[in-house]
């Protein structure tokens, strides 16, 4: 998973630049993941989602990518603006009878300088 | 409304006490879930409500913890006798059930919990 402690891994890029986050998650398992972006103050925000029988996904301005062989997500973020600065945070879900009862990494704090 | 409403959005209470704190789903959205956010760390699932199923308490961490869904829709998370370590943000989301792509949760802002 995400590094463990208190300090979230951070990402710092300007504003226009491509912006890739990253995230090893836990069981192989896992047939569903999900990307949130979670603005101070405010609840986590549903980005894109990826099913396990895919290996990329597009939405507007963000691709998800995910390698199962090593049990590696990514969030790639184009033209990347002041507006995306945010944690973000992969989960995972296991199956089961619920896709939304959901393990979340830590988060990864992105930062976009003007 | 049009999004998830939880209150009180603040609380600060004194350690041994109950506190409730109250969600409002989307309407017509069937599956509610409870997460609890300590600082700096991602979520945790403490609770899932599908329709009339008995809820999945899997993730509640002690006894101390409850929670209730009426009539489909308002849930409460209750915790009993709150200790320290109880302090968080507590997040409540809903959404459609089902499968993936019909399942996107829509989270609420958070109750931001403070045992003294």
């Amino acid at each position: 998973g995400e590094s463990v402690g208190l300090h979230l891994p951070t990402l710092s890029v300007q504003e226009g630049d491509n912006s890739i986050i990253n995230c090893a998650y836990s069981n192989s398992a896992s047939d569903y993941f999900i990307w949130y972006k979670q603005e101070s103050g405010k609840g986590p925000q549903f980005i894109i989602d990826i099913r396990s029988n895919m290996d990329k996904r597009q939405g507007q301005r963000v691709t998800v990518l995910l390698n199962k062989t090593v049990k590696h997500l990514s969030l790639q973020i184009a033209a990347t603006q002041p507006g995306d600065s945010a944690v973000y945070f992969c989960a995972e879900n296991f199956g089961g009878t619920s896709y939304g009862k959901l393990t979340f990494g830590q988060g990864t704090i992105l930062t976009v300088h003007p | 409304g049009a999004g998830v409403s939880q209150s009180p959005s603040n609380k600060v209470t004194e350690k041994g006490k109950d506190v409730e704190l109250r969600c409002d789903p989307i309407s017509g959205h069937t599956a509610l879930y409870w997460y609890r956010q300590s600082l700096g760390q991602g979520l945790e699932f403490l609770i899932y409500f599908q329709g009339n199923s008995a809820p999945d308490k899997s993730g509640l961490p002690s006894d101390r913890f409850s929670a209730e869904r009426t009539g489909g829709s308002v849930s409460t998370l209750t915790i009993q006798r709150t200790q320290q370590e109880d302090s968080a943000v507590y997040l409540c989301a809903s959404s459609l059930g089902g499968q993936p792509g019909a399942n996107v949760l829509t989270f609420g802002a958070g109750s931001r919990l403070t045992v003294l």
